[in-house]
């Protein structure tokens, strides 16, 4: 079965322009979740979709990011324009089922630089 | 949401037992224990997960004192590709209803040598 698939694994965009990250889940996850780690912080949650919905998005930063998940399946999310500061790695994760020891399983993450 | 404290990071020589502790002083009725591990390069992975007393599965073992202050993960004969930073989390499993969201402390780097 394969696991939480991002592309592309590496963006390098200078500041102001667009990139849009794509996440592939699980097959058969319901739940989808964006994560990032900025240089030398911890990793940090940004939003969380049950199927195509945004179930929480307190985690993200500012209007600037956009994330969406049409129909359930992937999720792309875009940031526009960027900044230096969004430079960073971030991660997809999706889970499936509830309660004690439901696992979250990451992708690999894409690593963001903007210069 | 209650605060992990864990070692910044650790050597150990091959074929050892590392014991990985972590500190959560303030963790709640609710909560449970789990562990991560992430190699460079890649997204976390969950290890293990625990409420109280021990968990055991085929990666590690989970020890969690009768107060549940703190909890150490145990990993057997340790081999280079244990190389990995190592989380503990702490918080209330997915109920399915809500919003989810696992919170990373800095986590353990843990350093295996030949």
């Amino acid at each position: 079965e394969a696991g939480v698939t991002q592309f592309p694994s590496h963006s390098v965009i200078e500041k102001g322009q667009t990139v849009t990250l794509r996440c592939d889940p699980i097959s058969g996850h319901d739940n989808l979740y964006w994560y990032r780690r900025v240089m030398g912080k911890e990793i940090k949650f940004l939003l969380h979709f049950v199927k195509e919905s945004k179930q929480d998005e307190s985690g993200m930063p500012n209007n600037r990011f956009l994330a969406e998940r049409t129909g359930g399946t992937y999720s792309t999310l875009k940031v526009q324009p960027a900044e230096l500061e969004d430079s960073g790695v971030y991660f997809c994760a999706s889970s499936q089922g509830r309660g004690v020891n439901t696992e979250a399983f990451f992708g690999q993450g894409t690593r963001l630089t903007v210069v | 949401l209650a605060k992990t404290t864990q070692p910044i990071s650790m050597d150990s020589y091959e074929g050892q037992e590392v014991n990985i502790t972590c500190s959560h002083n303030n963790i709640a009725t609710n909560d449970y224990i789990t562990w991560y591990q992430q190699f460079p390069s890649q997204g976390p992975r969950f290890i293990i997960q625990g409420y109280k007393t021990k968990v055991t599965n085929e990666v590690a073992s989970l020890f969690i004192p009768a107060d549940r202050k703190s909890s150490t993960l145990s990993l057997p004969r340790v081999s280079l590709s244990d190389t990995a930073v190592y989380y503990c989390l702490v918080g209330v499993p997915y109920s399915g209803a809500g919003s989810y969201q696992l919170t990373f402390g800095k986590g353990t780097k843990l350093s295996v040598i030949p």
